[in-house]
């Protein structure tokens, strides 16, 4: 079956702009979470949505924000991107009942 | 709060070699643990998973893990390494109660396996 799926693989934004960020989850998956990924910080989660609820949220500004369609499919959206938000976006589906959480390939957010 | 913590930042080992890593997490509560690897250029791609039962799972490409609840760990292990492991490797744990997709990852460890 598919993997996980994330769109675009790479993006060039300047400082104050926004980004909209997509996954597409692996079919039958409810869950969508989403972590930022940085040489200095590692792999911090950002948020998780299940049955398009937001049910879980990490340590980030209020500038990033997500949301979760019917057909599970997410958005992640940085508002006033700042140079610190470059990072590689991860999305992951899955959850305990469906044995793990398999992750996509990513999405390289450069600011400049 | 929460954390994850993987002792070996970077470990060089030659072909052949055994390896572990470590792994401590703070969580008094049921937890769910993770091994991800991350191949040069790669996505995360899960070793191997424990969730309940036998302590020791065992994982693809022959890694296996146990967990000791009373240490708080789940230490990687590979009794002979090869070049094709040269990789960075992640703990992650799953430590919300109610089971929510968060997971919680260690700084990650660079593995260089030398040929």
């Amino acid at each position: 079956k598919a993997g996980v799926t994330q769109t675009p693989r790479y993006l060039i934004k300047t400082r104050g702009q926004q980004v909209t960020l997509s996954c597409s989850p692996i079919s039958g998956h409810r869950s969508v979470s989403w972590y930022q990924q940085t040489p200095g910080q590692g792999l911090q989660f950002l948020f998780e949505y299940f049955s398009e609820t937001q049910r879980n949220k990490g340590n980030f500004p209020g500038r990033f924000s997500g949301r979760q369609f019917s057909n599970s499919r997410s958005e992640m959206n940085v508002s006033t991107l700042e140079l610190g938000d470059s990072a590689l976006y991860l999305c992951a589906s899955g959850g305990v009942t469906v044995g793990g959480y398999t992750f996509g390939s990513g999405t390289r957010l450069t600011v400049v | 709060a929460q954390s994850v913590s993987q002792h070996n930042h970077h470990v060089i080992l030659s072909e052949a070699a055994s390896l572990e890593l470590g792994c401590n997490y703070s969580y008094g509560g049921t937890v769910n643990l993770f091994w991800y690897v991350q191949y040069p250029g790669q996505h995360l791609q899960l070793l191997l998973k424990y969730f309940s039962g036998d302590p020791l799972v065992k994982g693809i490409k022959g890694f296996e893990a146990e967990f000791i609840k009373s240490k708080f760990s789940f230490n990687l292990r590979k009794p002979s390494v090869q070049w094709s492991d040269t990789a960075e490797y992640f703990c992650a744990v799953n430590a919300d109660s109610s089971n929510t997709g968060k997971l919680i990852f260690g700084q990650g460890t660079t593995l260089q396996v030398k040929p």
